[in-house]
């Protein structure tokens, strides 16, 4: 069975100062892993996603995110954050091969401080 | 334009009554799913479905119902069964070699 941890269920960072939200997965076999971002009372919208192609991941909205296999981790990064980026971030995976399933971690709420 | 559409975006339910949450999309997708999420715990699937007329449970079926009739729509029905139904519920389309594409969610209280 695969899980899903995200490390830091709140996070807070300065306008202008570095995102940096963190995710951890468990898998038996390489996964599809992803990021989403969800904003109140709305649904998940995806950032981005990695499929085993590059190991580096560009998204939308100037995030990224690097999968790193000895790690077993997928961090979500931006050099610079916006107060519109305060929001709730979903990491997930699914098993390689397909995305029937997906497992979803509990999520991390950004704040941006003015 | 393209989606997945909930409805309604609240909803309040009596004690022992049944409530049925609307799942529609246009995108052609041939899985469904529904979500419950609550604070701190992320997503859990409920139940999912990859074509019409057959559907899957998930984690946390319990108290919960489903149906497949269309490929356009994927209805779940909140019995009186689920002791705790308070959440938001959301719904998600997925094509095929896809990431899960999701609706706006419903958010569900209790009178």
């Amino acid at each position: 069975a695969q899980s899903v941890t995200q490390l830091g269920s709140h996070v807070s960072v300065s306008e202008g100062a570095l995102v940096l939200l963190r995710c951890n997965y468990s898998s038996s076999v390489p996964p599809y892993l992803f990021w989403y971002v969800q904003y109140p009372n709305q649904g998940l919208q995806l950032l981005l996603k990695y499929t085993s192609a590059a190991t580096l991941v560009k998204g939308i909205n100037g995030f990224e995110a690097e999968f790193k296999k000895s790690e077993t981790s997928f961090h979500l990064t931006k050099p610079s954050a916006h107060m519109s980026d305060a929001a709730e971030y979903f990491c997930a995976a699914a098993v390689s091969g397909g995305y029937q399933k997906v497992t979803f971690g509990i999520g991390t709420k950004l704040q941006v401080i003015p | 334009d393209g989606g997945i559409t909930q409805s309604p975006k609240y909803l309040f339910r009596k004690e022992g009554q049944n409530v049925t949450l609307s799942c529609e999309q246009n995108l052609n997708h041939d899985a469904m799913y529904w979500y419950r999420q609550d604070p701190g715990q992320g997503l859990r699937l409920i139940y999912y479905s990859q074509i019409v007329n057959d559907f899957q449970k998930g984690d946390i079926a319990e108290g919960y119902s489903v149906s497949r009739e269309k490929k356009e729509s994927f209805p779940l029905t909140v019995t009186s069964a689920q002791k705790n139904p308070t959440a938001f519920y959301l719904c998600a389309g997925r094509a095929n070699n896809q990431p899960q594409h999701f609706g706006d969610g419903t958010r569900l209280s209790i009178l």
